[in-house]
């Protein structure tokens, strides 16, 4: 079964870009689209947006000027990038399988701070 | 963007006995391509979401026959016919028809 794990810093200061990284195992990358999810503290989900193996990606219109996406087939791998963090960008991200997910990984907690 | 409505945004649910939630979005999901986009989540305590239900009705591999799900255009809702310890936490719904996707603002559930 297809398992997705998310890696990165933890800690990110305003004004700088968080970045991260899932691994999926169990399958490969090379087909379905990969998203992005995020869950603030105490809050309810976000969809940040999804990249196709082809490297074709949609975003979410909020965020879409600040969010790049990216695909490495050769690591079974895909990427975030969120520039010019603030406070409001702390939350839990989950990287998925699916442009509407079926197979989710564990999240990673990601908390803008000075 | 599409508003998800759910209610109730929390159920005390005695083991056995069913329970229903109710999710309302602001615009008819019905896609272009004749299909509905409409999903269930649940988030178990300390977990990552499990989808339970794809394209209103079709559960997802492995979910348990007592989760269904119904209804059309802006009307929709999760059924578990006999609550489980184990169907506790958040549900969430989700509409993929229009975008951005967004989310229901989730219906906790308990047990009693």
């Amino acid at each position: 079964q297809v398992q997705l794990q998310e890696s990165g810093p933890g800690l990110v200061k305003p004004s700088e870009t968080l970045s991260l990284t899932c691994t999926v195992s169990g399958g490969s990358i090379s087909t379905y689209y990969w998203s992005w999810i995020r869950q603030p503290p105490g809050k309810g989900l976000e969809w940040i947006g999804y990249i196709h193996y082809s490297g074709s990606t949609y975003y979410n219109p909020y965020l879409k000027s600040r969010v790049t996406m990216t695909i490495d087939a050769s690591k079974n791998q895909f990427s975030l990038k969120l520039n010019s963090v603030t406070a409001a960008d702390t939350a839990v991200y989950y990287c998925a399988r699916g442009a509407s997910p079926g197979y989710w990984g564990q999240g990673i907690l990601v908390t803008v701070s000075s | 963007d599409i508003v998800m409505t759910q209610t109730p945004l929390s159920l005390s649910v005695t083991p056995g006995q069913a329970a229903s939630i109710s999710c309302k979005s602001s615009q008819s999901l019905l896609h272009s391509d004749g299909k509905t986009y409409l999903y269930w989540y649940l988030q178990k305590p300390g977990q990552s979401p499990q989808l339970l239900i794809y394209e209103v009705s079709n559960r997802f591999s492995g979910v348990p026959d007592r989760f269904s799900g119904s209804g059309s255009g802006t009307d929709f809702t999760l059924k578990i016919s006999r609550v489980e310890a184990e169907d506790v936490g958040v549900y969430y719904c989700m509409q993929a028809t229009h975008s951005p996707r967004t989310f229901g603002q989730g219906t906790k559930v308990d047990i009693k």
